[in-house]
């Protein structure tokens, strides 16, 4: 059972924001704030969104941002587009392993 | 730009054995950690094993532990992940993943992955 919890899908409509959260389940999990996230396009490879918690690659739209509460880190996206339909998973390296949370599923309607 | 390209994804029996092996270009293949990470059928990614610059750190997900072997070769600028003893619930694509060198490991280049198939 992953120590990482993410809701199984969210959805919103162009130009809304969206958050996914990112629950840690164990208190004992790493240092929470070396959390990163990935978009999967079902078929592609995956792509870095975020590093160290809040950091965004070169590259990176804007609308993409992250922050942390807690044992909770959250990705948000705004002024969702079309394109922004994927997985969207979270990841952190504890005790010499990685753990990725279960995905959460973007649909944009 | 980053290159890396996975193959030698198989059909192949139960107990059976693959190596995989990733290909990479376009940068400096010594100096990253390079990971091992699969996604099956329907589920998310998890990761599986990785190796550092030297291959002196080594790690594995217990799921694999003692079945699965990950080398590079860094003259070569390739990676290598040799599977044995292959189970079912090792059906996935899998996938090589150059670490960023950021704190905590996070993946900044992927490739497109291979697909192993585990059935008899």
């Amino acid at each position: 059972q992953s120590a990482l919890t993410q809701p199984a899908s969210v959805s919103g409509s162009p130009g809304q924001s969206i958050t996914i959260s990112c629950t840690r389940t164990s208190s004992d999990v790493g240092t929470y704030n070396l959390v990163s996230w990935y978009q999967h396009i079902p078929g592609k490879a995956p792509k870095l969104m975020i590093y160290e918690a809040t950091t965004r690659p070169s590259g990176v739209s804007n609308r993409f941002s992250a922050s942390q509460s807690g044992n909770t880190a959250s990705l948000t996206i705004s002024g969702l587009q079309a394109e922004d339909e994927a997985d969207y998973y979270c990841s952190l390296y504890v005790s010499s392993s990685l753990l990725f949370g279960g995905g959460t599923k973007l649909t944009v309607l | 730009q980053v290159q890396l390209v996975e193959s030698g994804g198989a059909l192949v029996k139960p107990g059976g054995s693959l190596r995989l092996s990733c290909a990479a270009s376009r940068f400096t293949f010594s100096d990253y950690y390079m990971s091992w990470i699969r996604q099956a059928p329907g589920k998310g990614l998890e990761w599986v094993s990785y190796i550092s610059s030297g291959g002196g750190d080594i790690q594995y997900a217990d799921s694999v532990k003692g079945r699965f072997t990950i080398s590079r070769d860094n003259a070569k600028n390739s990676l290598y992940l040799q599977m044995n003893n292959l189970r079912a619930e090792d059906t996935a694509v899998y996938y090589c993943a150059k670490d960023g060198g950021y704190s905590g490991y996070a993946f900044d280049y992927w490739g497109q992955g291979t697909l192993v198939t585990v059935s008899s």
